[in-house]
């Protein structure tokens, strides 16, 4: 199975800064990354998909990026509402495999 | 817009079969090209797969839950189902079902429905 390893574990930040957070594959898996956001009692909430491209209705202060087997989610001001657990997904290859999630949290 | 509500029992017994539908509302299950998907969360980790029925109705599962899982699909009632037998209190989870298009993410998701395995 393809390990999708995310950090931090938990992020502390202020509402206006900038949130980058990090997921690491365990072998290459092309563009074949999803984000979610999950807020508690909530069903995720796909966010990007294809490593960099924004689902429906998502806010452009959400980016995605890759290097390699390396992918980041920036949000770059994080707003109030941003608060939440952010996890990756793999699809490149069965089965489907998250992230662990990293919890952003307000400082 | 494509909507998706989970249904069946809150409890199942150790070593008795779970079982849960979704219902599909704002799309036909049958349109093409959509993974109909069930995934399930323990409370307080992160996400596992379990698998998924294509539109063309084949079906892949997870491996570690192979031996115990079956999803079918219901055209007619624009319905697609998960069995899971012989459950442990391992298998108490949020379960989710889900869909997406291939080269995607998962795009629609219900709400999530709790099953408590316990006697």
């Amino acid at each position: 199975d393809i390990v999708l390893t995310q950090s931090p574990g938990t992020l502390s930040l202020s509402p206006g800064e900038r949130a980058t957070l990090s997921c690491r594959a365990s072998q290459t898996i092309s563009s074949h990354l999803a984000w979610y956001q999950q807020k508690p009692g909530q069903a995720p909430r796909l966010l990007i998909y294809g490593a960099s491209s924004r689902a429906t209705g998502i806010p452009d202060r959400f980016s995605g990026s890759q290097s390699g087997t390396d992918f980041t989610l920036t949000i770059s001001r994080v707003e109030a509402e941003d608060f939440a657990v952010y996890s990756c997904q793999q699809y490149t290859s069965s089965p489907i495999t998250f992230g662990q999630g990293t919890r952003l949290e307000t400082k | 817009q494509v909507q998706l509500q989970e249904s069946g029992p809150g409890l199942v017994k150790p070593s008795q079969t779970l079982s849960l539908t979704c219902t599909v509302s704002g799309g036909s299950i049958s349109s093409g090209g959509y993974y109909w998907t069930w995934i399930r969360q323990p409370a307080g980790k992160g996400l596992e797969w379990i698998g998924r029925i294509y539109t063309d109705g084949s079906t892949n599962y997870n491996p570690s839950l192979k031996s115990r899982v079956a999803i079918s699909v219901d055209t007619s009632k624009n319905q697609f189902s998960l069995n899971l037998n012989s459950v442990t209190a391992a298998d108490t989870a949020v379960y989710y079902c889900a869909s997406r298009r291939n080269g995607g993410g998962f795009d629609y998701w219900g709400q999530g429905t709790l099953v408590t395995v316990s006697s």
